[in-house]
């Protein structure tokens, strides 16, 4: 069973397009995040979701939006894409808060390309 | 918030030496440190972590230390393989429900035959 999956695997899209990422957990974890992986592989976050609210949003364009229809589902909707925005983007999920946190569990990423 | 620093950000060691990887985070408050290996084309993959009540833990070939009060987490990997080349990453992150998971940025480890 895969734990986190997003699609596509892969998306090639011309500037100036809106595009969306799906993802989904099935281990009842209660937040997922949003990574972003450049070409120089730093893991930057973009941001996360804790029981379907968004408690944390990293200084990103706003034409970046995530929406979580329940806590097993973050998707990335991106508007007007630009060059800039390509890279790979990582969806992933924890266990947070008290008792303790858990690892953070990745899908397998979606490498976007803007021509 | 949490700012998590990671060195070196390239490492060569011939096989069967031993890698260390730094890290030092900013946040006190930090109570968890995991570990990650992303192969070329891959996802990152937890391959070790650490609670802040516990000073260091071991699994085979993988070690790793924790200093509380210098804020500062090391990796340990021994007798090292041609596998472990990859990228690896540090994290911190803290019991705060609106913590989020903060990487370094990255070491990439080459293993020389």
């Amino acid at each position: 069973d895969t734990a986190v999956s997003q699609t596509p695997k892969y998306l090639v899209t011309q500037m100036g397009n809106d595009k969306s990422i799906k993802c989904e957990q099935n281990l009842g974890h209660d937040t997922m995040y949003w990574y972003k992986q450049d070409s120089k592989k730093f893991l930057k976050i973009m941001f996360s979701y804790n029981n379907k609210e968004l408690i944390i949003n990293e200084t990103v364009p706003n034409r970046f939006s995530p929406k979580s229809p329940d806590k097993a589902h973050l998707n990335l909707h991106i508007n007007s894409l630009e060059l800039g925005d390509s890279a790979v983007y990582f969806c992933a999920s924890s266990q947070t808060g008290p008792p303790m946190n858990t690892e953070a569990f990745f899908g397998q990423g979606t490498r976007l390309t803007v021509v | 918030g949490e700012n998590v620093e990671q060195h070196p950000s390239t490492l060569s060691v011939q096989e069967g030496d031993s890698a260390v990887i730094k890290c030092t985070y900013s946040d006190s408050a930090s109570n968890y440190f995991p570990w990650y290996k992303q192969e070329l084309g891959k996802r990152p993959q937890l391959i070790i972590d650490i609670r802040s009540n516990v000073g260091e833990k071991k699994d085979q070939r993988i070690a790793v230390t924790l200093n509380k009060t210098a804020k500062h987490f090391s990796l340990h990997i021994t007798e090292t393989q041609p596998e472990d080349s990859a990228v690896y990453f540090c994290a911190a992150t803290s019991m705060n429900r609106d913590d989020k998971i903060i990487f370094g940025k990255g070491t990439r480890l080459h293993i020389l035959p």
